[in-house]
């Protein structure tokens, strides 16, 4: 069955960096595209960044462009979210998904499988 | 942006009765409309994609409506398991994939 694990939160300073991984299984990663979605404590949803079946194209949220990188490695069925010049307000728990369409579809959708999440915490 | 909003925010009904949630868009998203159920603790999960498409694993008490700028979740004959926060999202104008702030349905 389709699975997806993020690993890399932690407690990091203001100003650090941080790397966050998800690895996935059960299928043809190479053809959907992955979101990065984050939750603050106690708040709700925040779209963070999206990453193409190929990796070729990449869109992030107003809040982290310039600051965070997205990337995968497809012959090792992962995503990654570099994220640099953390702040307090970068606190949150970190969710990779997959996007319900493949690359081939030409579009990007909602996430239809979810990780259950990795907190990174950005404190002095 | 199109910016997204839920109402209510805090919806209490008790199991056995109907359900009904509302997001609203501040312009139109056609039907590229997502409904997410997450529960305390847990990953959020697709319920419903397309405005009206359910997803797998969610029983037909679960039903989505509407296109433009007013979109329904409806639940009907609430059981224990569907308490939870609901957000809406869209997916016709990106980035961003705006979400909603949420509705929290409680006993």
């Amino acid at each position: 069955q389709v699975q997806l694990a993020e690993s890399g939160g932690g407690v990091v300073q203001p100003g650090r960096s941080l790397r966050l991984s998800c690895a996935t299984s059960g299928f043809a990663f190479s053809d959907y595209p992955m979101h990065w979605v984050r939750q603050a404590p106690g708040k709700g949803l925040e779209w963070v960044a999206i990453v193409s079946h190929d990796g070729r194209d990449k869109h992030y949220a107003d809040s982290v462009k310039g600051r965070f990188t997205t990337s995968r490695d497809n012959s090792g069925n992962t995503v990654y979210l570099q994220m640099n010049s953390l702040r307090a307000e970068d606190t949150a728990v970190y969710y990779c998904a997959r996007d319900i369409f493949t690359g081939s579809s030409g579009w990007y959708g909602p996430g239809d499988h979810w990780g259950q999440g990795t907190l990174v915490t950005v404190s002095s | 942006e199109i910016l997204m909003t839920q109402s209510p925010a805090t919806l209490s009904v008790s199991p056995g009765e109907r359900a009904t949630l509302s997001c609203r868009a501040s312009q139109s998203v056609s039907t590229n409309l997502a409904w997410y159920q997450q529960r305390p603790g847990q990953a959020p999960r697709l319920l419903v994609y397309g405005a009206s498409t359910r997803a797998a694993g969610f029983p037909a008490r679960f039903s989505g409506s509407g296109s433009g700028t007013e979109f329904t979740l409806t639940i009907s004959s609430l059981q224990s398991e569907d308490f939870a926060v609901y957000y809406c999202q869209q997916y016709h104008n990106w980035p961003p994939y705006t979400f909603g702030q949420g509705t929290k349905l409680e006993i």
